[in-house]
């Protein structure tokens, strides 16, 4: 079973907040992830990271930023939230070796009103 | 551009069999991996082709032909708790994943 954790799961914030989605895994894994996907939708790439101080934009930056300080903890901060950040974001890791599957987080659900 | 098609929606029959097709065009290959996703829930993975033919685990199989840039995933003896959303993802020739809507699978009695 993969030990892959997100907080907060779900969040319900006002705009021009600025926030931060918290992921940590404990599997030693290099790679980690952050996808954004809306219900019935494709999982969009945010940011990846290939290990400590490494850091990606994905196709959708969405305004946002990662770090990677340690390599169990990859956050996600998004520096003033939109209506438009409202949804579904998914933290994910994976070994080194390219074809390895990702393993995922249960996801926090963001709402900005 | 890079692209994934699945159908949308599904419908089978508790104990049946269903196919869910994939098929893909991406700027090089360097596999394919089948996801799970229950409503409300994180991804889970299923698979992973890389070369030519069918790979068997349980009930579930998948199936890669890399000339015809088609997969699909067959599921036998369905369950109820089958129900879910299948995700195709292609590893591209950047190793970046290419993902899918995914394919709603609904699982009737």
């Amino acid at each position: 079973e993969a030990d892959i954790y997100q907080t907060p799961r779900y969040l319900v914030i006002g705009t021009g907040k600025k926030i931060t989605l918290e992921c940590s895994q404990t599997m030693g894994h290099d790679k980690m992830y952050w996808y954004q996907q809306d219900p019935g939708m494709e999982l969009h790439l945010i940011h990846y990271s290939y290990g400590v101080n490494s850091t990606e934009k994905g196709d959708l930056s969405s305004e946002s930023t990662v770090s990677r300080i340690r390599t169990e903890h990859f956050p996600l901060t998004l520096e003033s939230a939109r209506p438009s950040h409202t949804s579904q974001y998914l933290c994910a890791s994976s070994e080194g070796r390219e074809m390895s599957e990702q393993y995922f987080g249960p996801g926090t659900r963001l709402t900005v009103t | 551009g890079q692209n994934i098609d699945q159908p949308t929606e599904m419908t089978a029959t508790e104990g049946a069999i269903v196919q869910i097709n994939c098929t893909y065009q991406t700027s090089g290959f360097n596999g394919l991996f089948w996801y799970q996703q229950h409503a409300g829930e994180a991804p889970t993975f299923l698979s992973y082709n890389v070369l030519d033919g069918l790979e068997e685990k349980g009930r579930f199989s998948s199936f890669l032909s890399r000339s015809k840039g088609y997969s699909y995933l067959l599921l036998k003896e369905l369950q109820m708790k089958d129900s879910a959303s299948y995700l195709c993802a292609v590893l591209d020739s950047n190793y970046q994943l290419i993902w899918g809507a995914g394919t709603k699978l609904i699982i009737k009695p």
